[in-house]
């Protein structure tokens, strides 16, 4: 999991504040995915994004969440309002643009919501 | 709708021993199938993968099996040591080889006794 940098690794936020997690991908790789963990579930795809721009994001909730990936930083995924059910680790991956090597994973931010 | 599925939440082997993880999968759309290693507080690690043009492909001591008839692929750890008692997850594609949006498995804790 050397490379790709997520913080916080832990980070507690009460219901209804804001949750801001960050990564930044290895070096050079220019694709970033973000998925989440429930507890006792598989990871589950949110979104997928190149610098500046989103490519997919079929798997993000409709309301709350948000991404970003701008042209200098790291990429942000940004939770509104956080409730008791976005408790979960999430996992940041990187990816240099061959679609066929495989993704490599940060070693998460596990969120819960108090 | 669980595409992926590890039917076996965990696995006990001895040391020296094979280890079969198994993992089904309902869409033929799929292509292309990893297996990822997870440690407790870390981010899943890549191990091997398999395109749907083959039915094996082997790496050391890991050796993963397709069989597309039957939608299942399974993954062989032989001899099976106690560093690889960890959380494996079975994933699949259906972009042509492309990594983005893997769907997983809920994954196998497999435990290596001493």
């Amino acid at each position: 999991n050397a490379g790709v940098m997520q913080n916080p690794r832990h980070l507690v936020r009460r219901r209804g504040q804001e949750a801001r997690l960050r990564c930044s991908p290895m070096k050079g790789h220019s694709h970033v995915y973000w998925y989440r963990q429930l507890p006792e579930e598989g990871l589950k795809f949110m979104v997928y994004l190149q610098k500046e721009n989103i490519i997919d994001e079929s798997g993000m909730p409709k309301e709350r969440f948000s991404a970003e990936f701008p042209k200098e930083g790291p990429s942000i995924l940004r939770i509104q309002q956080v409730v008791r059910g976005d408790s979960a680790a999430y996992f940041c991956a990187s990816l240099q643009g061959n679609h066929n090597s495989p993704l490599h994973f940060g070693n998460g931010t596990r969120l819960t919501v108090t | 709708d669980q595409q992926v599925k590890q039917n076996s939440p965990s696995l006990s082997v001895q040391e020296g021993r094979i280890s079969i993880l198994n993992c089904d999968y309902t869409n033929s759309m799929f292509d292309y199938f990893l297996w990822y290693k997870k440690y407790p507080a870390e981010g899943p690690t890549f191990l091997i993968s398999i395109s749907s043009i083959k039915d094996k492909n082997e790496d050391g001591r890991f050796t993963v099996f397709l069989n597309k008839s039957a939608k299942h692929l399974s993954l062989h750890i032989v001899p099976s040591q106690p560093g690889d008692s960890a959380v494996y997850f079975c994933a699949a594609s259906g972009n042509g080889g492309a990594t983005n949006k893997l769907i997983f498995g809920t994954g196998t804790l497999l435990a290596v006794q001493p």
